[in-house]
């Protein structure tokens, strides 16, 4: 088992461009989560989805989009980047909600 | 308001053994978790409390009481591969969890 695995690891961006930061799992987890980490702020909630078609915004949902198709995939959308998005990102998943996350390696994202 | 609080920075020596405090105040609780945090790396699970106590793990223990909005993290025995970030995380309602800052510790030899 790969476990989760996020793509890109790296990504330098221009502002305005948009991107969609790749998050897969193979461990049958229904529950799956996309945060941010900045220096100082500790991990912020975007986005999450506790199955297959469902989806609902975290503390920061604004300028991320996130969709939930199948069970396995949960890619986080950036429209529009701007430099305060200029982050790692982090995606995460559980069996259900309720139980401890298994973390993706992240992405780290720079927006010029 | 949601608001979690651990110490930015504590320091500590091998052998010794350092407990990291969380204080919590949420609009509902429904589980506390630990996770460890190298630096460059993702965040890896410790251990989870949702009723009052302690939970033991090997060199590590959790310490829960909902009345005070209080956790600490309990590390025995440190070893220098202790040297991380120490993330306090409650879920409050729902199912999306809430982080604190975290705590980075140094252990010296």
């Amino acid at each position: 088992n790969a476990g989760v695995t996020q793509t890109p690891k790296f990504q330098v961006l221009k502002t305005g461009q948009s991107m969609t930061l790749q998050c897969a799992q193979d461990m049958n987890h229904e529950y799956m989560s996309w945060y941010r980490q900045d220096p100082g702020m500790g991990l912020r909630l975007i986005h999450y989805s506790v199955g297959a078609g469902i989806t609902d915004q975290g503390e920061v949902p604004n300028g991320y989009n996130v969709s939930r198709s199948t069970t396995e995939d949960f890619p986080l959308r950036l429209l529009s980047a701007a430099p305060s998005q200029t982050s790692v990102y982090f995606c995460a998943s559980s069996p259900t909600g309720k139980q401890p996350q298994h973390f993706g390696d992240g992405t780290r994202l720079s927006i010029l | 308001g949601q608001n979690i609080d651990q110490p930015t920075e504590m320091t500590a020596t091998e052998g010794a053994i350092v407990q990291i405090n969380c204080t919590y105040q949420t609009s509902g609780f429904n589980g506390l978790f630990w996770y460890q945090q190298h630096a460059g790396e993702a965040p890896t699970f410790l251990s989870y409390n949702v009723l009052d106590g302690l939970e033991e793990k090997g060199r590590f223990s959790s310490f829960l009481s909902r009345s005070k909005g209080y956790s600490y993290l309990l590390l025995k025995e440190l070893q220098m591969k202790d040297s991380a970030s120490y993330l306090c995380a409650v879920r409050d309602t729902g199912v999306a969890l809430i982080f604190g800052k975290g705590t980075t510790l140094s252990v010296s030899s």
